[in-house]
């Protein structure tokens, strides 16, 4: 059962303008949301991330959107870069788990930047 | 630097024979943990620990085993009984005891079963 899950799996979007990456998911105990960006052969790495009490955050060229009622995040960049060009994987956290930072990822989303 | 650092990034290894991933980290990060990367499918936990000397399966724990005997190293062991061993496999670890952190990962090890 995939409890996160990001139904495109690759989307083109030309250099300068905005890229909308989503993910949606089931389990209403989430209360932690992260987005990580992954190139080919290397551990992904942390790129923002939102909390259940808010619904928008950002940083610089990046804005994650929360929409709790429908259980579905977005991942904005704007302007987009070749260099945003890699997978990006969306990652929740349920409440209870202690002092560990169990993350559940989706499948992934392969953003390409042309120019 | 401070990070976490995986070793061999790339490791073949013959089928039946156990192997294990070396993981560690000089962040000072109470919880660790394992994932397993396999091609069009996200990460899936295989082990995690939050303290020395304990940990707790994950998702997909069968086939694999684990020991922390040190808060810097957490080590993953591939035995014989895993089915599909040939993955890319990600050592993560996070600050114990923060409601909202995020996991920091190493480079990965690609393992091959030939």
């Amino acid at each position: 059962d995939q409890q996160v899950k990001q139904n495109s799996p690759s989307l083109s979007v030309q250099e300068g303008r905005i890229s909308i990456l989503n993910c949606d998911y089931t389990n209403s105990m989430f209360d932690y949301f992260l987005w990580y960006k992954k190139y080919p052969a290397e551990g992904p790495t942390f790129l923002i991330s939102i909390s259940s009490i808010k619904d928008k955050n950002e940083d610089g060229r990046f804005t994650v959107f929360l929409n709790k009622s429908a259980k579905h995040l977005s991942l904005h960049i704007v302007p987009s870069q070749p260099g945003d060009s890699a997978v990006y994987f969306c990652a929740a956290r349920p409440l209870n788990t202690g002092t560990a930072s169990k993350l559940t990822f989706g499948t992934g989303t392969r953003l390409q930047v042309t120019l | 630097d401070g990070g976490i650092t995986q070793s061999p990034k790339y490791l073949f290894r013959k089928e039946g024979q156990n192997v294990t991933l070396s993981c560690e980290q000089n962040l000072n990060h109470d919880a660790m943990y394992w994932y397993r990367q396999d091609p069009g499918q996200g990460l899936r936990l295989i082990y995690y620990s939050q303290i020395v000397n304990d940990f707790q399966k994950g998702d997909i724990a069968e086939g694999y085993s684990v020991s922390r005997e040190k808060k810097e190293s957490f080590p993953l062991t591939v035995t014989s009984a895993q089915k599909n061993p040939t993955a890319f496999y990600l050592c993560a670890s996070s600050i114990g005891g923060a409601a909202y952190t995020e996991a920091f990962f190493g480079q990965g090890t690609r393992l091959t079963v030939v």
